[in-house]
């Protein structure tokens, strides 16, 4: 299985706050990133957070880092129908200059 | 500026056969990924090149996958021969040398019958 995990499946309504959580495994990561993708496309960056950092702001985006539980989320506020996509948790591996873990993924679906 | 550019979108191939993937990342990205993704999951690193050189392939399959940057810009990924675990989605990505934010490319679809 995935060492980065978040849930599956995320269900909001168009104007509503979206909270999507990811767990991960590497607690010397230095960096943690949020992508989007949507149906047909490469990944998105969206967002990214130091480890240093307990929490950044870029527009509707706000990203949350617990790093003592290793939990990383993801909140968009007023979710729109274009936010519908998957988004991905990935972790910097400190082995490994430059690679990044994976989640699963998170489906949203935002309805009218 | 121009985007991560990848070719084919779509491959359909009957396994054992062979199959070639091409990427031309962004310009002056001195690093370049090569990454798979199975359907349902995220993306798992195959190859990262820094310039020309391998910096990781570590998750290579390399009795049958092969990948090359021989002038250190564009990049060709192989797979002969093809099994039918091999069908997912081929994405390229490609980073500035100032830091490790990963742009993608719209990815290479195959589908192994």
């Amino acid at each position: 299985g995935e060492d980065v995990e978040q849930s599956l499946f995320l269900s909001v309504r168009e104007g509503d706050s979206s909270v999507i959580n990811c767990t991960y495994t590497d607690s010397s990561s230095t960096y943690l990133y949020w992508y989007k993708q949507e149906p047909g496309a490469g990944l998105q960056l969206l967002t990214y957070i130091f480890s240093n950092m307990d929490m950044k702001q870029d527009q509707r985006l706000t990203v949350l880092l617990n790093k003592k539980d290793k939990h990383l989320s993801l909140r968009i506020a007023d979710t729109q129908t274009g936010d519908s996509a998957i988004y991905f948790c990935a972790e910097s591996l400190t082995d490994s200059w430059g690679k990044l873990q994976f989640g699963a993924g998170t489906q949203v679906v935002v309805t009218p | 500026e121009a985007g991560v550019a990848q070719s084919p979108r779509y491959k359909i191939i009957e396994k054992r056969q062979s199959v070639a993937f091409w990427c031309n990342p962004i310009s002056g990205h001195a690093t370049l990924y090569w990454y798979q993704q199975i359907l349902g999951q995220g993306p798992k690193l195959l190859i990262q090149f820094q310039n020309n050189g391998v910096v990781d392939d570590s998750q290579l399959p390399k009795d049958r996958f092969s990948a090359e940057r021989l002038k250190g810009v564009d990049s060709t990924l192989k797979i002969q021969p093809a099994k039918l675990e091999d069908s997912a989605v081929y994405l390229c990505a490609s980073s500035p040398p100032s830091n490790d934010e990963q742009y993608f490319g719209p990815g290479t679809r195959l589908t192994v019958t």
